[in-house]
């Protein structure tokens, strides 16, 4: 069964670097993952498409800040020089032929 | 700029129906994949239904098959969700967002990732 999980909370300080990850299921580690922000009261906004050997393509506007690597079924998401705007919920999505999962999110609190 | 436009929520009954709607600019809407997923209060994201460009390939969570429809005029750049037997569960903001271009991957019941969403319409089933 395809499945993403995330950690529910994560905590960095201003300034600092955070990593976020998402942990594809077992038998699925070659699938590519999305990462979306969603801001409190706001809908969600697309960040990066993650492929597995690590390569990435970013949303429009999206900043350098914000990036993302692979080891084998994890799927990172690292934010450096946090700001106060980057305290959001994070959500990983990833799909296949009928079906769509989002992981739990993961909440980051802005220190 | 690609913009995703829902309305059509509001307050119904258990067992009552609703129309969503998803109007769209700024893009080539019959040539993407379009999809609803919903988010109960203070909860996360759930997808629901996804449909490819053409609207012939729909698929379905389990918890809305047989009871939701979705649908697409791409003639009006709108995407639609008709809701059924609506019950306290499916009580949710719900979001459009706009998946994959299908004129270089097949989008046949694969919606693939969002890359633009919308702002959301809530839905509250209660009587």
């Amino acid at each position: 069964q395809l499945v993403v999980t995330q950690s529910p909370s994560a905590s960095a300080s201003l300034g600092a670097s955070v990593n976020l990850t998402c942990s594809l299921s077992s038998g699925h580690s070659d699938y590519a993952i999305a990462w979306h922000q969603q801001r409190p009261g706001k809908g969600p906004r697309y960040l990066m498409k993650l492929n597995p050997d690590g390569s990435h393509n970013k949303g429009d506007g999206i900043p350098d800040r914000f990036s993302g690597s692979s080891s084998g079924a994890e799927r990172h998401l690292t934010i450096s020089s946090l700001q106060s705007e980057d305290e959001a919920d994070y959500y990983c999505q990833t799909w296949s032929t009928g079906i769509q999962v989002f992981g739990g999110g993961t909440k980051l609190t802005v220190l | 700029e690609v913009q995703l436009l829902e309305s059509g929520g509001g307050l119904v009954q258990p067992g009552g129906s609703l129309r969503l709607s998803c109007a769209t600019s700024g893009f080539t809407f019959g040539s993407y994949a379009m999809a609803w997923v919903r988010q109960a209060p203070g909860k996360g994201l759930e997808w629901v239904s996804g449909v490819n460009d053409g609207g012939s390939g729909t698929y379905y969570a389990d918890s809305v098959k047989g009871r939701f429809t979705i649908s697409r005029d791409n003639s009006k750049n709108t995407l639609y969700l008709q809701m059924n037997s609506l019950r306290a569960g499916d009580t949710a903001v719900y979001f459009c967002a706009r998946g994959l271009y299908c004129g270089s991957a097949s989008c046949y019941k694969n919606a693939g990732y969002f890359q633009h969403w919308g702002q959301g319409t809530l839905v509250t089933v209660s009587s």
